[in-house]
């Protein structure tokens, strides 16, 4: 039983454009949500982290929206490029480290 | 820093062989986690250990999986037998306490069992 459940499966975006990845948890205890992104023939990369106590987290072109009473939070992906081209995770943690992830979404930015 | 370190990248073995993937963490990273990935199950967490010490194992989908983490700097994922549903890439990642960084992943191991 997946913990994190993510969408959408795939996407593709235009160069510039804004790419949107939502994911939602049940568990309460998790209090820490990070997003990975992931190339082919790599492991998985951190990308950007949030607490429960954020409601939103920017760093570059790329935003993390939570809602904590929802149990939602979101990745946000501004004027999309080529190099963005990846899968991404979002996860989360409880206290006790342990990483649940979600199946992921495949980015493809065309030109 | 190296990061964590994986070897083999790739392995090729016939199903009924024993297999061992090797990991060697970040030093000073107390957490380590074994990681299999898929394309129809996606990133499924084996094991993991704190301290060297396994924590939850409950990820490990049969008794012919075991892992071991004799010191801080290596640990080992084996399989014994193999079998085709083995075929997988496998990760390792490793953490420090308290680090608001999350896990640091290997390249992984691209392992076929035919």
């Amino acid at each position: 039983q997946q913990q994190v459940k993510q969408s959408p499966q795939s996407l593709i975006v235009q160069k510039g454009g804004i790419s949107i990845i939502n994911c939602a948890y049940e568990n309460t205890a998790f209090d820490y949500f990070p997003w990975y992104q992931q190339f082919p023939g790599k492991g998985p990369a951190l990308l950007i982290a949030i607490r429960p106590d954020v409601s939103e987290k920017k760093e570059g072109r790329f935003t993390i929206s939570f809602n904590k009473s929802a149990k939602q939070f979101s990745l946000h992906i501004m004027d999309s490029q080529p190099g963005d081209s990846a899968t991404y995770f979002c996860a989360a943690t409880d206290s006790w480290g342990k990483l649940q992830f979600g199946a992921g979404t495949q980015v493809v930015v065309t030109p | 820093d190296a990061g964590v370190i994986q070897s083999p990248r790739h392995e090729v073995t016939e199903m009924g062989q024993e297999v061992t993937l090797r990991c060697k963490p970040i030093s000073g990273h107390d957490y380590l986690f074994w990681y299999r990935q898929t394309m129809m199950r996606g990133l499924e967490l084996l094991i993991y250990f704190n301290n060297n010490v396994p924590i939850d194992d409950s990820g490990m989908p049969e008794d012919r999986f075991s892992a071991k983490m004799p010191n801080a700097s290596f640990s080992t994922l084996k399989i014994q037998p193999s079998e085709p549903r083995d075929s997988a890439v496998y990760f390792c990642a490793s953490k420090k306490t308290g680090s608001f960084y999350g896990y640091t992943f290997g390249s992984g191991t691209r392992l076929t069992v035919v």
